[in-house]
């Protein structure tokens, strides 16, 4: 089946810092999605972005479906972005089933 | 709208003993998903449903079983339950739509349910 692999798996950033996660994905996908599970658990939807870029805010996001792998920006960021974050896909078929990386685990210091 | 919910929240069992976790929404979506979440890594999908009367087998379905009787509903059952079934389950939802560059299919979970097998 399809591989979701993630890095890094573990950044600390200060406050106000910029970074960049990665998402590689072994074969072609319909959809991805990016999730952040804050600190209480709760899976937050940050960007449905199968292919393009799209902006939402501090965050951003980029899929290139050809070369099979995604990016999420986060700039300026603070301590409440802290959390962990998920890439997820769906390799098509009539299920959505979803696949997910194992994560990128994020902490913000002030 | 509520969005995706689950009841309970969190849950103790003795091994051996049996509950039902449910899942309700009210986005009218078709599709509904159980997973499960371990320490360390992400989502695993445990049985999903295409549709109201549908369901099938995902990833790690040993263990567990659903109905889904009415649309808005998805009920995990757990028959004998075992401390491999420690977890946190997630339920989660969406629709699909034919769009002009393919389809859309973005699903949505609820809060979770922390679950603990003694």
């Amino acid at each position: 089946g399809i591989q979701v692999e993630q890095s890094p798996p573990d950044l600390i950033l200060q406050e106000g810092a910029n970074s960049t996660l990665r998402c590689n994905f072994s074969d072609s996908v319909n959809n991805l999605q990016w999730f952040h599970q804050n600190p209480w658990g709760q899976l937050i939807n940050l960007f449905y972005i199968p292919s393009g870029t799209k902006q939402n805010g501090r965050l951003s996001a980029t899929t290139v479906a050809t070369e099979r792998y995604s990016l999420l920006y986060i700039s300026s960021s603070q301590t409440t972005d802290s959390g962990v974050y998920f890439c997820a896909v769906d390799s098509g078929g009539a299920t959505n089933k979803l696949i997910f990386g194992t994560g990128t685990l994020l902490a913000v210091q002030p | 709208n509520a969005g995706v919910t689950q009841t309970p929240k969190f849950r103790v069992l003795k091994t051996g003993q049996s509950m039902t976790l449910l899942c309700a929404q009210d986005m009218n979506h078709e599709y509904m998903y159980w997973y499960r979440q371990d320490p360390g890594m992400g989502l695993r999908l445990i049985h999903y449903s295409v549709g109201e009367g549908t369901t099938a087998k995902g990833e790690v379905p040993d263990g567990y079983n659903v109905s889904r009787l009415k649309k808005q509903n998805f009920l995990l059952g757990l028959e004998s339950a075992a401390p491999s079934q420690t977890s946190v389950y997630f339920c989660a939802s969406s629709y699909s739509a034919l769009i002009r560059r393919g389809s859309y299919n973005e699903q949505f979970f609820g809060p979770g349910t922390r679950l603990t097998v003694l």
